[in-house]
């Protein structure tokens, strides 16, 4: 398995832009976690699902954020529109439930200008 | 929700002493507490976890101790190299949650 699988690595957009960040999970996991990491606020939970649906989204900052699960292979994390404080390394994890050790994708770094 | 709170947020030391990094969790009902890795640039990757039934778990040079009553767990690292240097994360969860990770230390070793 190639592992947790994020997409792109890099992305830099001007302010007011929409961003969209993918994520394949490892096969056969059922828990699926967005993380936003910043120097000053180290890895933050934005949201995670289960068996693809939403379980938590309480860490969500605002509503420019959105996040799907459609199928058990692929999510998304939308912001619309983008804001210079949304830069950060995001990331995206996934476990299989009973065993609760979270695998972590290489993360996107995203630069909003 | 849970809480981390994680000490020292740097430590230096020398090659091949050792080092301790501690955390505290507020949550009595969370029952894992894996550590993990990052190195510049890179993904934060396991390095050893615990469960709640355990009070101590080794690995080579790393160990981690639970004390469940106080709710607090430690990371032991001896005979430090210059390869452990990186940040080091704790978390802690209970079952079907996501896991809420302290802030991280800074771990520098030099030779």
């Amino acid at each position: 398995d190639a592992g947790v699988i994020q997409s792109p690595r890099h992305e830099v957009t001007e302010m007011g832009q929409e961003v969209t960040l993918r994520c394949k999970p490892i096969s056969g996991h059922d828990y699926l976690f967005w993380y936003r990491q910043t120097m000053m606020r180290g890895l933050e939970l934005l949201i995670y699902f289960n068996n693809n649906v939403p379980i938590d989204d309480s860490g969500m900052p605002e509503d420019r954020f959105s996040a799907k699960m459609p199928n058990a292979s692929f999510s998304t994390l939308k912001i619309q529109p983008s804001e210079p404080r949304d830069s950060a390394v995001y990331f995206c994890a996934s476990s299989y439930s009973r065993a609760s050790v979270a695998f972590f994708g290489q993360g996107t770094r995203l630069t909003v200008v | 929700g849970e809480n981390v709170e994680q000490h020292p947020s740097t430590l230096s030391v020398q090659e091949g002493d050792s080092a301790v990094i501690k955390c505290t969790y507020s949550d009595s009902a969370s029952n894992y507490f894996p550590w993990y890795k990052q190195e510049l640039g890179k993904r934060p990757q396991l390095i050893i976890d615990i469960r709640s039934n355990v009070g101590e778990k080794k690995d080579q040079r790393i160990a981690v101790t639970l004390n469940k009553t106080a709710k607090h767990f430690s990371l032991h690292i001896t005979e430090t190299q210059p390869e452990d240097s990186a940040v080091y994360f704790c978390a802690a969860s209970k079952a079907g949650t996501a896991l809420i990770f302290g802030k991280g230390t800074t771990l520098s070793v030099s030779s």
